[in-house]
């Protein structure tokens, strides 16, 4: 089965803890991406990746830091959180090419206190 | 300007009536134009997508693109409870670009 998974689900953390969210794709895809989900900002990308050891920032990148190790893998990691990455956060992967589908992990609801 | 627009909602519609969603922008490069349905808790995950402008149907689901207006829509005949959920629309200009959403329109149908 086609999926893209995600872990934790749910993670509730202090600031400045190091945490890591883990992304897994297994459609062999080459472009992947981070989004996080706020009410009434609606979907905002973090990072993004076109392959491996390719990594660009999205729109709201400040406080993040990704890896592109394998093609399978997109971590994303938040070095110090603070409160304001509380959040619903996505990870997504796509072929990359014309009218292809995007596929979204189940998400991940991190509070940071 | 968001580079996308679209009214959140809620919208709340009796099951049976024809749903209407809707969703503006402003970047003409965009040339793929897709809908998202999303339920509570879950990820979004693809309903419609469209290339250029014209119309796609899919059962009960209509994709509409005026490109000359900038206007994209998604009609739903018959709704049902299961409908229920937050429509986002998304578009692209293609290949690598990057996917820009629509904040999500949350639909209710009530039986």
């Amino acid at each position: 089965e086609a999926q893209v998974t995600q872990n934790p689900r749910y993670l509730i953390t202090v600031t400045g803890k190091k945490l890591t969210v883990t992304c897994s794709q297994n459609m062999n895809h080459e472009y992947m991406s981070w989004y996080r989900q706020d009410p009434g900002l609606g979907l905002r990308q973090i990072y993004y990746s076109m392959n491996v050891e390719v990594t660009d920032k999205g729109d709201v990148p400040e406080g993040y830091k990704v890896s592109r190790k394998e093609k399978r893998n997109f971590p994303l990691i938040l070095e110090s959180p603070s409160p304001n990455q509380t959040s619903l956060y996505f990870c997504a992967s796509r072929k990359g090419l014309d009218g292809d589908t995007q596929y979204f992990g189940p998400g991940t609801r991190l509070t940071v206190l | 300007q968001k580079e996308v627009e679209q009214d959140p909602g809620p919208l709340s519609v009796p099951e049976g009536a024809i749903v209407s969603l809707n969703c503006t922008y402003s970047n003409s490069a965009f040339q793929y134009f897709m809908w998202y349905r999303q339920y509570s808790r879950k990820g979004p995950e693809l309903l419609m997508y469209t290339y250029s402008s014209g119309n796609k149907e899919d059962g009960r689901f209509t994709a509409q693109v005026d490109k000359s207006s900038k206007y994209i829509s998604l009609f739903i005949r018959d709704s049902q409870p299961s409908d229920s959920a937050t429509y986002l629309c998304a578009m692209n200009s293609g290949g690598y670009q990057k996917v820009t959403f629509g904040i999500g329109t949350k639909l209710q149908v009530i039986p």
